[in-house]
């Protein structure tokens, strides 16, 4: 079944170390999406790559870097975590921008700083 | 600023139907949807609805959209156990920009 991949499903690291967390795709889509989710939150988007161009949302920190080296994968890199940064990062696609194709999610990565 | 609102949680019981209710404030929101996350778990599309249409229906499944009212629900018939999850509902626009609510938890008693 075409889906989008997260790895890993959980992730435990060091508070100031670098991170980076992986989405995949089989669905060929041209946009990949990067949400925070905090508990009891709604999502909060991050940026998103449509293609090769990246849109970074006017809110999000510095601390959070984004990579697309083909279509199918898409990397979320934390420089520095903090201890603010512990979440449910989710990973989502859409084959446009356009308003009729909604966002199909993946199962998530939990991050935890210690 | 512009807002989609839920109430935090629902308790119904296995066999009722349950309704999820949802306000937005955005009228140039083109597309509402619902999706569905189960704990531990990323979100799941459930249904979507235009903007110009009233009702849509699939399976268990029923969305009421009022317009004027920028009210929005989502009725879940002969509810298990197994719709035991958090619902969010989400408006979205032309460029596929979404705002999510904060969640409906749903909890269904045997």
């Amino acid at each position: 079944d075409a889906m989008v991949i997260q790895n890993p499903r959980y992730q435990v690291t060091q508070f100031g170390k670098p991170v980076t967390l992986s989405c995949s795709q089989t669905l060929n889509h041209n946009v990949m999406y990067w949400y925070q989710q905090k508990s009891s939150q709604a999502p909060k988007l991050l940026f998103h790559y449509y293609d090769k161009d990246f849109n970074n949302e006017a809110d999000t920190p510095d601390n959070f870097q984004s990579r697309r080296p083909n279509t199918s994968f898409c990397f979320l890199d934390i420089r520095s975590p903090g201890l603010g940064d512990a979440a449910m990062y989710l990973c989502a696609t859409s084959l446009t921008r356009s308003g009729n194709q909604p966002q199909h999610f993946g199962d998530g990565t939990r991050l935890s700083i210690l | 600023g512009e807002d989609v609102e839920q109430s935090l949680f629902l308790s119904v019981r296995e066999g009722d139907s349950s309704v999820i209710n949802c306000t937005y404030t955005d009228s140039s929101s083109t597309y509402l949807y619902w999706y569905k996350q189960e704990p531990g778990a990323g979100l799941q599309l459930l249904t979507y609805i235009f903007s110009n249409m009233d009702m849509k229906q699939d399976q268990r499944l029923t969305v009421l959209l009022n317009k004027k009212d920028k009210h929005l629900s989502l009725r879940i018939a002969d509810t298990q156990t197994g719709d035991s999850a958090i619902y969010f509902c989400a408006e979205g626009y032309n460029n596929n920009d979404m705002r999510f609510g904060a969640g409906t938890r749903l909890t269904v008693k045997p």
